[in-house]
């Protein structure tokens, strides 16, 4: 099955400078890589995901990078703010089958803004 | 609203008294699937249905059992529970139709067995 591995597991920046979380993936054969944003008490929301056919995926201060090659993916968040505080998951999975395997989490990475 | 209901929100019980989580969604979403997340493990996914009468095994499923016989419902049945099963449960639901889209998480059920 497939293995997510996530860094790093707790990540402390300044407010206003950019954040960078990393992701390995171990099956080839996936091609959807979603980021998910859980603030502390809440549930995962997803705040943005790439397939992968495309190299870069961008929303606002968020981006996604795959290097399908290296089987990576990164997550870039870009003048952070405080209400950027939170747990980032990311996760894999292929979409053959209609992806039936589910997706497989990383194990989080506890990101904190400091003022 | 579109959303997914768990229920209980928090329970303490005891080892082996058999206990249900429910899950329900109002999405007539296709895909639904119970995950638990531990400190330092992340969220790690217990089992999951593509439809009715349709459920798998997903990578911790030892100790839990579903049953998927309506779209909306997904319970969570822990029929002799253990300390070890002492964690945050989420329920989650998506549509699938050959690409996956957002899963839907509902609350969470903190659990904790004695």
């Amino acid at each position: 099955g497939e293995n997510v591995e996530q860094h790093p597991s707790t990540l402390s920046v300044q407010e206003g400078d950019s954040a960078v979380i990393k992701c390995t993936y171990s099956d080839s054969a996936s091609n959807y890589f979603p980021w998910y944003k859980q603030e502390l008490g809440k549930r995962p929301q997803l705040i943005i995901d790439i397939r992968s056919n495309v190299g870069e995926k961008k929303d606002q201060r968020i981006a996604v990078t795959l290097n399908k090659t290296a089987k990576h993916f990164s997550l870039h968040i870009t003048e952070t703010q405080p209400e950027d505080s939170a747990v980032y998951f990311c996760a894999a999975t292929s979409e053959l089958g209609g992806g039936a395997d589910g997706l497989t989490f990383g194990k989080g990475t506890h990101l904190i803004i400091q003022p | 609203e579109a959303q997914v209901t768990q229920n209980p929100r928090y329970l303490i019980t005891v080892t082996g008294k058999k206990l249900t989580v429910t899950c329900s969604q109002n999405m007539n979403h296709e895909y639904m699937s119970w995950y638990r997340q531990d400190p330092g493990l992340g969220l790690r996914q217990i089992y999951y249905s593509m439809n009715v009468e349709v459920t798998d095994k997903g990578d911790v499923p030892e100790g839990y059992k579903v049953s998927r016989k309506e779209k909306r419902n997904f319970p969570l049945i822990l029929e002799s529970p253990s300390p070890n099963q002492t964690s945050l449960y989420f329920c989650a639901s998506s549509f699938i139709g050959g690409i996956l889209r957002e899963l839907f998480f509902g609350e969470g059920s903190r659990l904790t067995v004695l």
